[in-house]
C-alpha cells in the first residue's frame, strides 16, 4: 500500500512569513501533484513535478520533487491571507494516492 | 470551456438507502475517477473508468459501483448506505490515464 505523509498537519502563521510543507513516502512515484482545496470545494491543481530533483516556481510558491521521486516540498514566500487553505500532495503510480493535507492559515 | 461538473451538490439519505451521484468530465477528457473524502482527510481513490470500463479500483466494498457512458460522463452508485459513507464525493477527469486530474466541486453526502 502506498502512503503519503504530509507535515505539518496544521500551520498557522502571520502574513509575510515564509513556510515549507512536506510530503513524504517510502514509495517511488512517476509524478507528484500539489493541490489546494477550499472548504466544501474540489481540489485545484497547482503543479505537477515529474523529474527527480525538479524545481518549479509558481509566483511565490516553489515546489521541489526529491531526487528519488519519493518526496516533495512546497515553499511559500511572504504568505498572504489568500494562501489560506488545505494543501494536498498526490503521488501518481498508475493511480493517484493522496496525503491527508496541511491546513494552512495565514493571519493578516 | 466547462470544467468538471457534479450533481447534486448536496444529498441527505437514510441508512440502508441507495444513492446515485453524477459527473460530467472536462471537455476533451475521457477518463473519470471517483474519490471519497471524509472530513479532515485526503481524498481516497474509489475507482477509475476509461472506455466505459472500470480500469482500477481502490479498497472499497462492492456496495460502491459505477458506470461510464459513451459521452464519458459517469455515475457512482452506493447501495445499502452506512453512516460512515457520509463524505464529500469527488469526481476527477483526465485525458487517458495521465496524472493531471481536474476535480469537480464534489457532492456532499450525509447519511442519517
Amino acid at each position: 500500500t502506498q502512503l503519503l505523509e504530509q507535515s505539518p498537519q496544521f500551520l498557522s502563521i502571520q502574513e509575510g512569513e515564509n513556510l515549507t510543507v512536506y510530503c513524504n513516502s517510502s514509495s517511488v512515484f512517476s509524478s507528484l501533484q500539489w493541490y489546494r482545496q477550499e472548504p466544501g470545494e474540489g481540489p485545484v491543481l497547482l503543479v505537477t513535478v515529474v523529474t527527480g530533483g525538479e524545481v518549479k516556481k509558481l509566483k511565490r510558491l516553489t515546489f521541489q520533487f526529491g531526487d528519488a521521486r519519493k518526496d516533495s516540498s512546497l515553499h511559500i514566500t511572504a504568505a498572504q491571507p489568500g494562501d489560506t487553505g488545505l494543501y494536498l500532495c498526490a503521488g501518481f503510480a498508475g493511480k493517484s494516492t493522496f496525503g491527508d493535507g496541511t491546513t494552512l492559515t495565514v493571519k493578516p | 470551456d466547462a470544467g468538471v461538473t457534479q450533481s447534486p451538490t448536496h444529498l441527505i439519505k437514510t441508512r440502508g438507502q441507495q444513492v446515485t451521484l453524477r459527473c460530467s468530465p472536462k471537455s476533451g477528457h475521457d477518463t473519470v475517477s471517483w474519490y471519497q473524502q471524509a472530513l479532515g482527510q485526503g481524498p481516497q481513490f474509489i475507482f477509475q473508468y476509461y472506455e466505459e470500463e472500470e480500469r482500477q479500483r481502490g479498497n472499497f466494498p462492492d456496495r460502491f459501483s459505477g458506470h461510464q457512458f459513451p459521452n464519458y460522463s459517469s455515475e457512482l452508485n452506493v447501495n445499502a448506505l452506512l453512516l460512515g459513507d457520509s463524505a464529500l464525493y469527488l469526481c476527477a477527469s483526465s485525458w487517458d490515464v495521465t496524472y493531471e486530474q481536474y476535480f469537480g466541486p464534489g457532492t456532499r453526502l450525509t447519511v442519517t
